[in-house]
């Protein structure tokens, strides 16, 4: 079984740009997370979908940062524009269910210089 | 918001010591999972832990869940160099809500 994939896996921009990040869950899991770690931390929860629809986008910056999941299966995180402080691993994950055991992806080491 | 605490941050032992962290929730929690972060890596999933006073067992690993579901341990026996790591536990207040993970406690054995 294939697990969670992301790219890119490293991305480095200068602050008042856009990145970009893709994932794609493991076939046919209906829940997808976004996370944010930054350096000496857990992660964060920045959404979380259940197929397309958004459960919770509480702790997402929407003034900078927004998600989509529009087929109900890979996904597009975005920010637009960068700060320093973005400067984090940004992790997927996706769960069959919504209680469910999560499978993170290998992440993207995003740098905002 | 929920507040998901863990200690130690940092626990360095000799190979074949014990190990044990400590997380604790400010609000009461509907279940809770553990997972391990090998340096550079991702999080995998270890456990989760549903019931009131719950322990589970794999090897050399003792999760257990507080009778007030708002606490739990991991506790290692004889650790290997193998579970060098960064142990994370994620807490969720109700069945189907968004998961609070801990800051980790960070595991370094010496051989």
């Amino acid at each position: 079984e294939a697990g969670v994939a992301q790219s890119p896996r490293y991305k480095i921009i200068e602050k008042r740009q856009s990145v970009a990040f893709w994932c794609n869950p493991i076939s046919g899991h209906a829940t997808l997370y976004w996370y944010q770690q930054i350096l000496g931390q857990g992660p964060k929860l920045l959404i979380q979908f259940q197929n397309n629809g958004v459960v919770d986008d509480s702790q997402l910056p929407k003034d900078r940062f927004s998600a989509e999941r529009l087929k109900g299966v890979d996904s597009t995180l975005k920010i637009q524009p960068a700060k320093l402080e973005d400067s984090a691993v940004y992790l997927c994950a996706s769960s069959s269910g919504l209680a469910g055991e999560q499978f993170f992806g290998p992440g993207t080491r995003l740098t905002v210089l | 918001g929920q507040q998901v605490m863990q200690i130690p941050q940092y626990q360095h032992v000799q190979e074949g010591e014990d190990f044990t962290t400590y997380c604790n929730s400010s609000t009461t929690l509907s279940n809770i999972q553990w997972y391990k972060q090998r340096p550079g890596g991702h999080p995998v999933f270890l456990i989760q832990l549903v019931k009131s006073g719950e322990v589970k067992k794999q090897k050399r690993l003792t999760f257990q869940f507080g009778e007030a579901k708002k606490n739990s341990s991991l506790h290692i026996t004889a650790t290997q160099t193998t579970d060098v790591g960064t142990y994370f536990c994620a807490g969720r207040e109700t069945n189907a809500g968004k998961s609070t993970f801990g800051d980790g406690t960070t595991l370094t054995v010496k051989p």
